[in-house]
């Protein structure tokens, strides 16, 4: 079945370093794939969007690009800041049926000042 | 304008009560899905809605739970007899669109926190 593969956390930075967390999936057909990011005591908030093969996503600094080939959307941002301290999660909408979401396990970041 | 209501934010029940747990999506969103999610897990699909059809149910975890939205708006989940296991944030989340052609992403509420005794 459709199932969502992130990199465990927690993920340690210093501000202006550089983030990846990675993401890779498994679907049926040609999902839609997502970045969400849940702060501390608030709801998920989607991030970012791709539809399709070679599609970026991009939003706050944040990018990731939809890599059929590796079956991949690896979250990237150049430099980040204590204010991005969350869980990310990755998330497929799956081709048929409900068209309901799955999502990773999580990742949480951490940015020291 | 405003997102999606979920109520109560937290709640504290005796194992075997029951519990109704409330979702106020966005206006005029026809898609309406429910998931639960357990501590440092990501959002597991209970159900989902299009208006007031239920059209998958695979995700509920038994017939303990029961969802509703009778007039393709508010929603309620439904715990009887909850059990310890039942202890999760359980999210609600409603799109614009429907159907394979709607690239509509979900927009979620902030959750309902349950915790059982």
């Amino acid at each position: 079945g459709d199932s969502v593969t992130q990199m465990e956390g927690p993920v340690t930075l210093s501000e202006e370093a550089f983030l990846t967390i990675n993401c890779t999936y498994t679907a049926t057909g040609y999902p839609s794939l997502f970045w969400y990011v849940q702060y501390p005591g608030e709801g998920l908030q989607l991030l970012l969007k791709a539809t399709k093969a070679d599609d970026k996503g991009s939003n706050k600094g944040f990018e990731a690009t939809y890599r059929k080939e590796t079956t991949s959307f690896h979250l990237e941002k150049g430099s980040v800041q204590v204010s991005d301290s969350a869980v990310y999660f990755c998330a497929l909408r799956v081709t048929s049926g409900t068209y309901k979401y799955i999502f990773g396990t999580g990742t949480r970041l951490k940015v020291l000042a | 304008g405003a997102g999606v209501s979920q109520s109560p934010r937290y709640k504290v029940a005796k194992r075997g009560q029951d519990v109704a747990l409330r979702c106020d999506p966005i206006s005029g969103h026809v898609s309406l899905f429910w998931y639960q999610q357990a501590l440092g897990q990501g959002p597991e699909f209970l159900t989902y809605f299009q208006n007031e059809a239920q059209l998958d149910k695979s995700g509920l975890p038994s017939d303990r739970f029961f969802a509703e939205r009778p007039e393709g708006s508010v929603s309620t989940l439904k715990i009887q007899r909850t059990q310890q296991e039942d202890s999760a944030v359980y999210l609600c989340a409603s799109s614009e669109g429907q159907g394979p052609y709607s690239n509509q992403p979900q927009h979620f509420g902030d959750g309902t926190r349950l915790s059982i005794l």
